[in-house]
Order: C-alpha cells, then sequence, then structure tokens
C-alpha cells in the first residue's frame, strides 16, 4: 500500500536555485521522514518532524507539515550539483516501525 | 563506523537456485527490515522483525523467508528464485521506539538478477 505521493516526479533546475518537494499522504501520522537516495544506492535519512510539529530545518533543508492537509513539503535551499538525488517522504503511522514510502522526486541540480 | 552492510552486492542467478541475501547492523537496534526497491513502484517492504525470533509480513512477502536468530543479522532468503524477483534489495535498522522516533538506517542494497 502505498501513503505517500509525491510530487513533482521530477524536477530539474539550476544550481544556486531553492528546490520544492511536496508529499501528500492518506492516514494519521506519528511522523514523517525524508530520506535521499544517490543512483541506485541506499537511501539516507534527512530529516523527521513529528506530527505536533509544523516547521523543521536542517542546515539548506527545511520541512513543513500540515496534518489538517496530510501534506508535506521540503524545501532545499541554494542548491548544489551535489542535491542531484531522488527524494522520498516516508510516513510512520503503526506502532510497529512500518514506514511507507512515496515514489519520490528525481532531483536534477545543473551546474 | 555505524553501518548495515549487505553481501552480495550483485547476484545473477537462475529461476529455483536457492539463495540467501545476508544483512548485518552494527547499531545494536532491535528493528530491521528489508525492501525491494522497483521503477514505478517505489520501495515496498517485504518482512520486518522488530527483536530477535520476532519477523513479519510486510506487503510484498510472497516467495521470501527471513530469520532473526541473532539481533545484528537478518538474512531475506530466496529459496525457489524466480525472473519477477529481480529487483534492488535494500535492508534497513532502526532503533525503534514505537510510536517515536524510527529512523531507518539502510545498506548499500544489492541488486538481483534473475534469468
Amino acid at each position: 500500500s502505498q501513503q505517500g505521493e509525491e510530487d513533482p516526479q521530477a524536477l530539474s533546475i539550476q544550481e544556486g536555485e531553492n528546490a520544492t518537494m511536496n508529499c501528500s499522504y492518506k492516514t494519521s501520522i506519528n511522523n514523517l521522514q525524508w530520506y535521499r537516495q544517490n543512483s541506485g544506492r541506499g537511501l539516507v535519512h534527512l530529516i523527521l518532524i513529528r506530527s505536533n510539529e509544523r516547521e523543521k530545518h536542517s542546515g539548506r533543508l527545511r520541512v513543513t507539515l500540515d496534518t489538517s492537509k496530510k501534506s508535506s513539503s521540503l524545501l532545499i535551499t541554494a542548491s548544489r550539483a551535489a542535491d542531484t538525488a531522488s527524494y522520498f517522504c516516508a510516513t510512520d503511522s503503526s506502532n510497529t516501525g512500518k514506514l511507507i514510502f512515496g515514489q519520490g522526486t528525481t532531483l536534477q541540480v545543473k551546474p | 563506523e555505524a553501518q548495515v552492510t549487505q553481501n552480495p552486492r550483485y547476484l545473477i542467478t537462475v529461476t529455483g537456485k536457492k539463495l540467501t541475501v545476508t544483512c548485518s547492523q552494527n547499531m545494536n537496534h532491535e528493528y530491521m527490515s528489508w525492501y525491494r526497491q522497483d521503477p514505478g513502484l517505489g520501495l515496498r517492504q517485504i518482512y520486518y522483525s522488530m527483536n530477535v525470533e520476532v519477523t513479519d509480513k510486510g506487503d510484498v512477502p510472497e516467495g521470501y523467508k527471513v530469520s532473526r536468530k541473532e539481533k545484528r543479522n537478518f538474512p531475506l532468503i530466496l529459496e525457489s528464485p524466480s525472473p519477477n524477483q529481480t529487483s534492488l534489495y535494500f535492508c534497513a535498522s532502526s532503533l525503534f521506539v514505537p510510536g517515536q522516533h524510527n529512523e531507518q538506517f539502510f545498506g548499500p542494497g544489492t541488486r538481483l538478477t534473475v534469468l
């Protein structure tokens, strides 16, 4: 079952621009997480936002969460070519530790 | 270094030949999980384990088995692989806190091709 849907599926920007990715989900959550995946490699955890939080920052990353709309966004500011990767949201809705991942947004940052 | 390791990283095999993909973590995590990643389908959970000797099915368990005899290891077993199990497989682990923090640490992936 797919909980998260991400938008856009693909995004291409110039270095220095900001990148915004959105995630929508269907059921209530304990927390929502964002992961990054470089081509063919393992996912790396970026940031976690709890259901009672509305915004969180980590370096150039800013995550927002709107539980009334069941949506989240990831903003990467001042993008770099090294930010080129796929980005996935994942929701934690159970007490079993299970994460449900979205389909991902493929970000290309052109130098 | 805290990490999740998987072996092998790449494997080409034939239909019906039993194989095992190993997964090991050195972070003393209770929770471990296997995913497969396929184009257009995203990551789907195969099996998970909340602790030693406790395993449960994920969303796509058919054709797979797992075991959790030790906390650090969580092997994925394909008793009779078929071509539709050709995929990129990831093992992950986390320090499980119910309803709270559940950041998962992923292995580097195993690319499996079944001919």
